[in-house]
């Protein structure tokens, strides 16, 4: 069964640069969401998305935006680099809002 | 605003042994879900049980089973006839059920489970 998916699978930046990470849910699933799991630390909510509109938001920094398209992939964007933004960021999706089925993550490495 | 507790940072069991993993939660509402996803050294986080409060009866998936007592609002995972692929970091999550939108995921903690030959 096809899964989600994510691109780049890992990525390497200076501070102060921008990234941009990708998610393609898995075929007809309709909402997307993005999370951050730092090391040793269960994964955080940072937004959602429903049907190409903004659903709820999370303890996301202004420095990071995200959308989704009309083919319902989603793009988080994040500028303004700093170290503390090392994380894996995991994209996950769903169909009928009530099981949500992850990504392989990005594993994000600010230097 | 809900919080997930798992208490058990860490636990060892040998193959094929029963092992029991604990979860509370606080929540005021009344329809949610709760799951158990993986993590193993990958990773990835895969989903291994559901449950819908509005379900009296545990949910089961193969070797895997759960103990939903809602009004303590404990969700214990117990992993019978255990396996070495079953060593991971298992998370505890609880969602609010959508009726206005997308709902987060609330994680616990954690619990490393280390399965031993």
């Amino acid at each position: 069964a096809a899964g989600v998916i994510q691109s780049p699978r890992h990525l390497i930046k200076e501070k102060r640069e921008t990234a941009t990470l990708k998610c393609y849910p898995i075929p007809r699933h309709d909402t997307v969401y993005w999370y951050q799991q730092g090391p040793g630390q269960d994964p955080q909510f940072l937004i959602s998305f429903y049907e190409k509109m903004q659903s709820d938001k999370g303890s996301i920094p202004d420095r990071f935006s995200a959308q989704q398209f009309s083919d319902y992939h989603s793009e988080l964007n994040m500028s303004s680099l700093e170290l503390g933004d090392s994380a894996l960021y995991f994209c996950a999706s769903s169909l009928d809002q009530q099981t949500q089925y992850f990504g392989p993550g990005t594993r994000l490495l600010v230097l | 605003a809900q919080t997930v507790t798992q208490s058990q940072p860490e636990m060892s069991v040998q193959e094929a042994e029963t092992v029991t993993l604990s979860c509370t939660y606080d929540t005021s509402e009344s329809n949610y879900y709760l799951f158990w996803y993986k993590q193993p050294p990958s990773r990835q986080m895969i989903l291994v049980i559901r449950q819908e409060a509005y379900k009296q009866q545990n949910a089961t998936e193969n070797r895997f089973s759960v103990n939903f007592q809602k009004a303590a609002k404990s969700f214990s995972l117990k992993i019978s006839d255990s396996q070495l692929g079953d060593t991971a970091m298992y998370f505890c999550a609880f969602m609010k059920s959508a009726v206005q939108g997308a709902q987060k995921l609330v994680f616990g903690q954690g619990t490393r489970l280390t399965i031993n030959p």
